[in-house]
């Protein structure tokens, strides 16, 4: 079957840098996507990969291991803004992408 | 405006009317996607559409119906609403295989009383 892990909820630091790990198991893979959803609204796109290695845009960066179904989404110096939940969607061979149940992360001053 | 609306952004239905929540694209995306999410389930897709005219199942599709005849709009029914269609209803959609996935619309709060 097909299916993605995540933590349910992180804590971290103003200022501070965090990372939330994402497993994956899909039939065919054609990407791994981020977004972020702050509470009551749309899930936003935040990164996008689809080879091994480490994807870095700002603050954020992502990584991916095809080999090992694994990617990390990587925070650096935390605003409060930051607050919200991180979800890992694993695109399968139809196309379709397999979401996780998201990373709540609350940032502390 | 460019980009994908929903509406109503708040819905409150007794049980058993029927409902209609509305989308609307305008980048003429090809797929169309209807989602719920619900504390601790995470997104969890309803039907989705690859094309005008065509459309699928997705993990959740009991007590839904959808229709696409025009490319720019996905419409999903609640035929007979019911208190566990409480939740909070996301349309998307994006081209196959875009790098940048899904683009959401900005969701519906559905109440069932």
């Amino acid at each position: 079957g097909q299916n993605i892990d995540q933590p349910t909820e992180m804590t971290a630091t103003e200022g501070a840098i965090v990372q939330i790990n994402c497993t994956y198991q899909t039939s065919g893979f054609n990407g791994l996507f981020w977004y972020q959803q702050h509470a009551g609204e749309a899930p936003t796109f935040l990164s996008y990969n689809v080879l091994d290695g480490l994807e870095e845009k700002g603050r954020f960066s992502s990584f991916l291991s095809r080999s090992k179904g694994y990617s990390y989404l990587l925070l650096k110096e935390l605003q409060m803004k930051d607050s919200a939940s991180y979800l890992c969607a694993a695109m399968d061979s139809n196309y379709q992408l397999i979401w996780g149940a998201g990373t709540k992360l609350i940032i502390k001053p | 405006d460019a980009g994908i609306t929903q509406s109503p952004r708040y819905k409150i239905t007794e049980t058993g009317r029927q409902v209609t929540l509305m989308c609307h694209q305008t980048w003429s995306h090809s797929y169309m996607f209807w989602y719920r999410q619900d504390l601790g389930h995470g997104l969890r897709l309803i039907y989705y559409s690859a094309a005008a005219d065509i459309t699928d199942k997705g993990e959740v599709p009991d007590g839904y119906v959808v229709s696409r005849s025009k490319t720019e709009n996905f419409p999903l029914t609640l035929e007979s609403a019911t208190r566990s269609q409480t939740s909070v209803y996301f349309c998307a959609s994006s081209e196959l295989g875009g790098n940048y996935g899904y683009t959401f619309g900005s969701g519906t709060r559905l109440t069932v009383v």
